[in-house]
């Protein structure tokens, strides 16, 4: 089976750090998103591409992450300075369709200390 | 208000149970709706996608949408303890240019006891 892939699966860094997570997408698909899952507010949009275009990254706060595609097969996710309340499952989909469901990583555990 | 609501539970049933769960919603531009199921440590996968409004069935799953009601269910039928897991309902509305942006809701964690 196609599976999308993430690393690291875990990372624990001190406040400050930079963290850099990386995704690769499901050979031929063109969509990819960034999610962030805490216990309060489940699952939410971080950012996401088509083609390796930013289509939208409200979702995102902008003064410390920064989303990037370097190509078809790499998708990347950075926050510096990280902070506390930046600790959450950060989870990466791809798609291939407008119209079609996406399927997702199994996540980065970030802890920031 | 959330787009999305989803009670979080837990939902805890016995074994062979018939297992609903519901989502209620706020915007009437979402038009395809999904079922996700999350398993410990691991990402959602997907379970269930209609478009629109009525039922579809695939095995023990049946995903009903009403969009009258902004109202959509998930029903398990005779329930196993591999069912335990989060349940996550979620939406998107066709957007201009494409793409697929989900709105998620918080997800029903259930547990089917033996």
């Amino acid at each position: 089976d196609a599976r999308v892939t993430q690393t690291p699966r875990h990372k624990v860094t001190e406040m400050g750090q930079e963290v850099t997570m990386r995704c690769q997408p499901i050979l031929g698909h063109n969509t990819v998103f960034w999610y962030r899952q805490t216990m309060m507010q489940g699952l939410e949009l971080l950012a996401y591409f088509r083609n390796r275009a930013p289509l939208d990254d409200s979702g995102m706060p902008k003064d410390r992450f920064s989303a990037e595609m370097p190509d078809a097969t790499l998708a990347t996710l950075k926050i510096q300075p990280s902070e506390p309340r930046d600790s959450a499952v950060y989870f990466c989909a791809s798609g291939s369709n407008p119209d079609q469901p996406q399927h997702f990583g199994d996540g980065t555990r970030l802890s920031i200390l | 208000q959330k787009e999305v609501e989803q009670d979080p539970g837990p939902l805890s049933v016995p074994e062979g149970a018939i297992v609903s769960l519901n989502c209620t919603y706020s915007n009437s531009a979402f038009q395809y709706f999904m079922w996700y199921r999350q398993y410990s440590r691991k990402g959602p996968e997907l379970l269930m996608y209609t478009y629109s409004s009525g039922n579809k069935e695939d095995g023990r799953f049946t995903a009903q949408v009403d969009k009258s009601s902004k109202y959509i269910s998930l029903f398990i039928r005779d329930s196993q303890p591999s069912d335990s897991a989060t349940y996550l309902c979620a939406m998107s509305a066709q957007i201009t240019g494409g793409g697929n942006k989900l709105t998620f809701g918080t997800g029903t964690q259930l547990k089917v006891e033996l």
